[in-house]
């Protein structure tokens, strides 16, 4: 079954620093999504993107984070300055029907 | 309006068992109610999903009950397996599924052998 991949595994950076979380969604998926999981708790929708535009957001996706489809495969999440708060998994999901795929997620960790 | 309320927090069930985790939402225009599944390190993964206009769906061992009028709905898990023990989302989304997923706050399972 064709997978959702997601780069790095694992981010470690300073608080202020910019990140960018890189998703290769399914190649023949039109919905693209970015979520969030802090540890221990619940899966938060961040950000919806289809045909090159942001379709929703929610009120965590503030200034600081913006999404890209720089090319025909990525998908990309920047954080532009980081804060403690933000530590989190990140997971990556595409879709063409309701079913939504995840990838295995980015762990972001802000000192 | 937007949340989705999930219970319990955690469940331990024995091999062979029913394990039922129960989930609530508020906002009428959701119509498609998904269950994920998470193993840890991984990434949620759909285990089935209903829309609602039917009252319960079975895919195997998983079915789904849903109830309109209570707002209320629920993943069975027959038979449950000790490869079963993961974390269980119930998810609620609007269009159809084509929007976001609003989740719960997840189930973590555990079926001893």
């Amino acid at each position: 079954e064709p997978e959702v991949t997601q780069t790095p595994s694992h981010q470690v950076t300073q608080m202020g620093q910019e990140v960018i979380l890189r998703c290769v969604p399914i190649s023949n998926h039109l919905y693209f999504y970015w979520y969030r999981q802090i540890l221990g708790q619940k899966v938060e929708f961040l950000v919806s993107f289809y045909n090159n535009e942001i379709s929703e957001k929610s009120e965590i996706f503030d200034d600081q984070f913006s999404v890209e489809r720089p090319d025909g495969s990525n998908f990309t999440l920047k954080i532009r300055s980081t804060k403690l708060e933000d530590s989190a998994m990140y997971f990556c999901a595409s879709s063409e029907t309701p079913r939504q795929f995840f990838g295995p997620g980015t762990r972001l960790t802000v000192l | 309006q937007q949340q989705v309320k999930q219970s319990p927090q955690s469940l331990i069930v024995q091999k062979g068992g029913i394990s039922i985790i129960n989930c609530a939402y508020e906002n009428t225009a959701f119509d498609y109610f998904p269950w994920y599944q998470q193993f840890p390190g991984k990434g949620p993964a759909l285990l089935i999903a209903i829309r609602p206009d039917v009252s319960e769906k079975k895919e195997g061992r998983f079915t789904i009950s849903f109830n309109k009028s209570a707002k209320q709905f629920s993943l069975h898990i027959m038979d449950s397996q000790p490869g079963d023990s993961a974390t269980y989302f119930c998810a609620a989304s609007l269009n159809s599924g084509y929007s976001t997923l609003t989740f719960g706050k997840g189930t973590m399972l555990l079926v001893s052998p």
